[in-house]
Order: C-alpha cells, then sequence, then structure tokens
C-alpha cells in the first residue's frame, strides 16, 4: 500500500525558516518523481515544486511564487522528500501536501498533509 | 502561466442527475509528443485530493464509470451520469503540459 506522510508543519514568525518531510512507502522511491501542492484555508489547490529522480539528475521545478526561498530534496536511501521553506511569508499559510507521480499522473498519491502557520 | 477556468463554480444536483463541468485553458493543452495532460481530481469535505481522471478522459483504477471525461485542446469537460450522495465536494481540472503545473479554481458539487 502507498503511503505518503507529511511532518514539520507548525506555527512560525515571518521571516523565520522551516523544513517539511514526506517520509514515503509502499512503492520504489527512487525512480519516481514527487510533488509538494499547498491549500491556503478555504482556498484551492497551487503547485509547489517537483523533483524528478535521478534518471532525471534529480532536476527541480518550482512555482514562482516560492522560486529563490523554497527548495524541494530527496533522500532515496530513506524514501523521503523535503521541502525547505525560508523567508516565510504570511501568504505561505496552507496545508502542504506531498504528492507521488504515478504513470500519467503527477498526483497519483496524496498525502494526509501537514499545515504551515505563518503568523506574527 | 497557464490559466484553467472551471464553470459553474457551485453545482446543486440530486441523487440521479446528470451534470458537467467545463475547464477551459489559456493555451492547448497538446504537447508536443501527442498527449494531452489534463486530469481530474476530487476534494471531498476535510479530506486530501483523490485522482479521478488522467490524459483528458482516463479513469483512474477505482473510480466508478459513472465518470467521464472528455475534450480537447483548450476545452475539457467532467461528467458525472447519475450523481451520488457520495460525489460531493470540490472538483479540480489541473494541467501540467506546460509549467508551471496549474489547477482549476474548483467546482463545488452540492446534492439537493
Amino acid at each position: 500500500e502507498v503511503q505518503l506522510v507529511e511532518t514539520g508543519g507548525g506555527l512560525v514568525r515571518p521571516g523565520s525558516s522551516l523544513k517539511l518531510s514526506c517520509a514515503t512507502s509502499g512503492f520504489t522511491f527512487s525512480n519516481t518523481w514527487m510533488n509538494w501542492v499547498r491549500q491556503a484555508p478555504g482556498k484551492g489547490l497551487e503547485w509547489v515544486a517537483l523533483i524528478k529522480d535521478k534518471y532525471s539528475n534529480y532536476e527541480a521545478n518550482y512555482a514562482e511564487s516560492v522560486k529563490g526561498r523554497f527548495t524541494i530534496s530527496r533522500d532515496d536511501s530513506k524514501s523521503r522528500v523535503y521541502l525547505q521553506m525560508n523567508t516565510l511569508r504570511d501568504q505561505d499559510t496552507a496545508t502542504y501536501y506531498c504528492t507521488r507521480r504515478y504513470r500519467y499522473n503527477p498526483f497519483a498519491y496524496w498525502g494526509q498533509g501537514t499545515l504551515v502557520t505563518v503568523s506574527s | 502561466d497557464v490559466v484553467l477556468t472551471q464553470t459553474p463554480p457551485t453545482l446543486l444536483a440530486t441523487i440521479g442527475q446528470s451534470v458537467s463541468i467545463s475547464c477551459r485553458s489559456s493555451q492547448s493543452l497538446l504537447h508536443s509528443n501527442g498527449n494531452t495532460y489534463l486530469n481530474w481530481l476530487l476534494q471531498r469535505t476535510g479530506q486530501s485530493p483523490q485522482p479521478l481522471i488522467y490524459l483528458v478522459s482516463k479513469l483512474e483504477s477505482g473510480v466508478p464509470n459513472r465518470f467521464s471525461g472528455s475534450g480537447s485542446g483548450t476545452d475539457f469537460t467532467l461528467k458525472i451520469s447519475g450523481v451520488e450522495a457520495e460525489d460531493l465536494g470540490v472538483y479540480y481540472c489541473m494541467q501540467f503540459t506546460h509549467y508551471p503545473l496549474t489547477f482549476g479554481s474548483g467546482t463545488k458539487l452540492e446534492i439537493k
């Protein structure tokens, strides 16, 4: 069974940093592209970042709203994907979901999400 | 960025009624490799989104065949033939033909 479990969310001040983690199991992580998607309270879905697998040289892509502030990374030995978030803003407040790509769907599997609240 | 415009924003349906949701793209979603990367997802209240349809019209495993997708280029439709109570929630279209990946604003399906 595929499982994605996000951790690391919490309440932080504007300008601070936070690192999210997504632990995965039930599939071959090393050859899977992974994404982070977020959802502000009561709002729609926003793609945040993508990291490809080793066969694609771990290429990463970011939404313009987080480029230069967020970094996606992965540890294939631990089957984990991370999102380092720096210089956090109020607008980054959201539930952050880790998703797994499968075949023609970049969001085929979702975790339960972790809530990040940025507030002074 | 590709903008996906979903209509209607809210849909009120009775059980057994057939409904359609439109998703219009600001650019063609036909990739140079011949695929059209337009998917549909459903998010039930308090839950993570779940995939319904990929590549415009292909049902994800386990999705009932009352769901169907159609369209091409810039115009796409999700149809539910005979709404059931478990279908309520917010439906999103999304595209990954172009970076950045983008989602529609969602259509909330409510049951009368």
